[in-house]
């Protein structure tokens, strides 16, 4: 059973500092998804990671995805009070028609000025 | 291009009543996902469809059921109704069946309490 594992929890920084947020999977899972949700909002889709070394950019966002160690990353980049929010990882894993998403519990961050 | 539909958005009903949601997919998505959201469990997949037919079910129980239509539009159903239900259900599309490498779109939810 494929589980998802994300840390920290609740991440409060500083605008204007970097941090990283981690995500661990416990089988093999050929790809990646990263998500944004913001109180009372649905799921945005920020990135879908596809193969091992994969990394993506998106303004002050960075995703990658290690699939040897089963560890994908999100790194923020100089944080912005807009990107508080609670970040969702979820893993793929089946085949074909068998594919359902296992998420993580979400790491829900506060940027303060 | 107009994104996932759900509906309704709100809604509150009895225990032991049953409810019915909807989710038109974005146009062209032929796979569509119901997830429940909860503070206590977080996110669960709980089926797919595609082509009508349901493609992978999660672990929850026969009171939870769904279907798909010819035009890709989906309902899901909940019988009898219990407290614990109350969540967001989230319908997600995508392009391909399985989320064959493509982004997974969410719609706005329906939020379920259940009284």
């Amino acid at each position: 059973e494929l589980k998802v594992e994300q840390n920290p929890l609740f991440l409060s920084m500083q605008e204007g500092k970097n941090y990283t947020i981690y995500c661990n999977y416990s089988t093999t899972s050929d790809r990646l998804y990263w998500y944004r949700q913001d109180p009372g909002k649905s799921l945005e889709s920020l990135f879908v990671l596809l193969s091992n070394g994969a990394v993506k950019q998106e303004g002050r966002l960075m995703a990658s995805l290690d699939t040897k160690a089963r560890l994908s990353t999100l790194h923020i980049t100089a944080a912005v009070h807009d990107l508080s929010a609670t970040y969702f990882c979820a893993a793929s894993n089946g085949a074909g028609s068998a594919r359902q998403l296992t998420f993580g519990s979400g790491t829900q961050l506060t940027v303060l000025p | 291009k107009a994104g996932v539909t759900q509906t309704p958005r709100y809604l509150i009903k009895t225990r032991g009543q049953q409810v019915t949601l909807s989710c038109s997919p974005i146009s062209g998505h032929r796979s569509v996902s119901w997830y429940q959201q909860t503070p206590g469990q977080g996110l669960q997949f709980l089926f797919e469809y595609f082509s009508e037919t349901q493609r992978n079910k999660g672990n929850f129980p026969g009171r939870f059921s769904g279907r798909q239509f010819s035009n890709s539009r989906s309902e899901m159903n909940v019988s009898t109704l219990e407290l614990g239900d109350s969540a967001l259900y989230l319908c997600a599309s995508s392009l391909k069946q399985g989320y064959s490498g493509n982004t997974i779109y969410f719609g706005e939810g329906s939020w379920l309490t259940v009284v």
